[in-house]
């Protein structure tokens, strides 16, 4: 079975400094990974994506993304955070077991970007 | 412009009344997804469709029933049986295919509160 961890339901930064928000994955096989980010009152939104190839990957709004196998980790980063940072972090791994193009989401990182 | 649009955006229910949320979307993708939020536990999946005339329950489907007459829609009915329906409620759309993995495109979400 697949499952996705986000082990810090609230995580502050000051503006400028990098940040860091957590996410473990637990698959039988090759992982999908995914992030998605949503304001207040809104829809998700995709962010990045890793299926295969380098362990860095870049996505929208100057965020990045580390797939570390050995940790099974895939922690969402940014160089130097924005207040207009402040939402709603999930994390997503693809589900196999349903055969279908299933995401399992994990329980969100609530993200807050201090002026 | 292509997208996925859920309606209404706030939805009141009366007790032992079934309503209807819609989500209709243009971007001819195949499968489309129902999910329910709650504070603090993520995104939890109501049922999903990967083909027209064709549909799945997920992990919560007790209380809701969905149709999938044509590709481009997808609505979800909350019956009275769901005897804890206030929740925002969030449908996306993806491309399905046997190799191919792209992430969801998410609606903008309909609240439902029972009053």
């Amino acid at each position: 079975a697949q499952s996705v961890a986000q082990p810090e339901d609230q995580v502050n930064v000051a503006e400028g400094n990098p940040l860091t928000v957590k996410c473990t994955y637990s698959v039988s096989g090759n992982p999908y990974l995914f992030w998605y980010v949503q304001y207040p009152n809104r829809g998700l939104q995709f962010l990045l994506k890793y299926i295969t190839g380098d362990n860095l990957v870049k996505g929208s709004y100057g965020f990045e993304a580390e797939f570390n196998k050995s940790q099974t980790s895939f922690h969402l980063k940014k160089p130097s955070a924005l207040v207009s940072d402040s939402a709603l972090y999930f994390c997503a791994v693809r589900d196999i077991g349903t055969g279908a193009n299933n995401l399992f989401f994990g329980t969100g990182t609530r993200l807050t970007v201090i002026p | 412009d292509g997208g996925i649009t859920q309606s209404p955006k706030y939805l009141f229910r009366k007790e032992g009344q079934n309503v209807t949320l819609s989500c209709e979307q243009n971007l001819n993708h195949d499968a489309m997804y129902w999910y329910r939020q709650d504070p603090g536990q993520g995104l939890r999946l109501i049922y999903y469709s990967q083909i027209v005339n064709d549909f799945q329950k997920g992990d919560i489907a007790e209380g809701y029933s969905v149709s999938r007459e044509k590709k481009e829609s997808f609505p979800l009915t909350v019956t009275s049986a769901q005897k804890n329906p206030t929740a925002f409620y969030l449908c996306a759309s993806s491309i399905t295919s046997g190799t191919g993995i792209s992430g969801y495109t998410f609606g903008s979400g309909t609240r439902l509160t029972v009053v």
